[in-house]
């Protein structure tokens, strides 16, 4: 079963303009992490949040975590045509190993 | 950095047949991952291997499923014999502990 839900699942907005994707999990984790997916390639990590954390930035790219409310956000700023692609949170939970449940993806659409 | 390499990038065949699906993961990765994506279900983890040893592979649907990992720098997943639901995309991915994964670009599996 997943563990993190996306919202939305599908987001077109206009070149420039910021994106924002959630994620909500269910239990208990180490960290959350970020990747992108383009179409017909693989996932590519973006950025890890851990558990203690509450916010970190990379680039234009700006995430939330907050645990008591088992949710996370991705803020993309000043989005490019090339940002079109799926993106995926991921959660690391407790004595769970390396392994991650990945949630359902937002599809992002960036029109030039 | 060759990054996660995955053959073949395409397989066509027909119900029945055995499927073998190949992964060499970054050197010095000791976590190796196997993922299987479509549409309705997303992004499931199959199996993965720490140090070559399988360590959880309660996501492998049955027992026409199986993943072996005879060396660091190698592992297959095996379908035998293959079905049309067994068609999706399968990934590959790899990572040292505690950091993110290294995905390959997938085997796009169609089962006719």
């Amino acid at each position: 079963s997943q563990q993190g839900e996306e919202d939305p699942q599908a987001l077109s907005i206009q070149e420039g303009e910021n994106a924002t994707m959630n994620c909500s999990y269910k239990t208990s984790i180490n960290n959350l992490q970020w990747y992108r997916q383009n179409s017909g390639r693989g996932l590519v990590h973006l950025i890890l949040i851990r558990s203690n954390e509450r916010e970190k930035h990379s680039g234009r790219l700006r995430v939330t975590l907050d645990t008591s409310k088992k949710s996370s956000s991705l803020l993309i700023t000043a989005s490019r045509a090339a940002d079109t692609a799926s993106y995926f949170c991921a959660t690391d939970a407790y004595n769970a190993g390396n392994m991650l449940t990945f949630g359902g993806g937002t599809r992002l659409m960036v029109k030039p | 950095d060759a990054g996660v390499i995955q053959s073949p990038r395409h397989e066509v065949t027909e119900m029945g047949q055995e499927v073998t699906l190949r992964c060499k993961p970054i050197s010095g990765h000791d976590y190796l991952f196997w993922y299987r994506q479509t549409m309705m279900r997303g992004l499931e983890l199959l199996i993965y291997f720490n140090n070559n040893v399988p360590i959880d592979d309660s996501g492998m649907p049955e027992d026409r499923f199986s993943a072996k990992m005879p060396n660091a720098s190698f592992s297959t997943l095996k379908i035998q014999p293959s079905e049309p639901r067994d068609s999706a995309v399968y990934f590959c991915a790899s990572s040292p502990r505690g950091q993110p994964q290294h995905f390959g670009d997938g085997t796009r599996l169609s089962i006719l």
